[in-house]
């Protein structure tokens, strides 16, 4: 059990560029889930897996975010045409088929 | 809607001292309670949670919360800080049929030599 792992841990981006970053989780993990926490609060939830399928997005998802986990294995979450407020760090998250979630290192992100 | 609320920010305690953190919630039945600690950079670490049963729940690193239905809260408490312990704790709901969690903002705790 190696952990869920994130990738990269920090990205730099200018305002307008596309990024995309990536989880992997436990293996045999069927639950995925992506937040985000910027500074001073707690993370927010923004989507979750199981296996393969997208079932909940948060209103915080907005048009230019999109996640994907094919195969159900690792997932990707893009953020398109990044702008300022998107500065945050991306947590990922997996779980069985349980309430109990562990958590990856986290990807920070800062758009300049 | 559900909510967890931590009415500290920030807590200083003396290394050696004890330690409760608040964390209150509002839900219509019970939820399903966690407390994980977070280290500068790092991602988050489960502390332990609380489902159904024995209302005090053993954690890791000594810690341990109650779950009290009549104050909607979920204290976590350790009786002896270690000055590894410094760090920002978060206190997370989520319910029966839903997998998302709701966070409180935290409290950062600092702990004194």
């Amino acid at each position: 059990d190696t952990g869920v792992s994130q990738d990269p841990r920090h990205k730099i981006t200018k305002r307008g560029q596309n990024v995309t970053f990536r989880c992997d989780p436990i293996s045999e993990h069927n639950r995925l889930y992506w937040y985000r926490q910027t500074l001073g609060q707690g993370p927010e939830f923004l989507t979750y897996f199981q296996n393969e399928a997208q079932l909940e997005k948060s209103r915080l998802l907005s048009d230019r975010f999109s996640a994907e986990r094919p195969k159900g294995s690792f997932s990707t979450l893009e953020i398109q045409r990044t702008e300022q407020g998107d500065s945050a760090m991306y947590l990922c998250a997996s779980s069985l088929e349980t309430y109990e979630q562990y958590f990856g290192p986290g990807t920070r992100l800062t758009v300049t | 809607a559900q909510s967890v609320t931590q009415p500290d920010i920030h807590i200083t305690v003396s290394e050696g001292a004890s330690l409760e953190l608040r964390c209150n919630y509002s839900y219509g039945a019970t939820p399903y309670l966690f407390w994980y600690v977070q280290s500068p950079g790092q991602g988050l670490q489960l502390l332990l949670k609380y489902f159904s049963g024995d209302t005090l729940v053993q954690g890791i690193k000594g810690f341990e919360a109650e779950f009290k239905r009549s104050q909607s809260s979920f204290n976590l408490r350790k009786p002896s800080v270690h000055w590894s312990d410094a760090a920002e704790y978060f206190c997370a709901l989520t319910t029966s049929g839903t997998y998302k969690y709701i966070f409180g903002t935290g409290t950062r705790l600092k702990v004194l030599a």
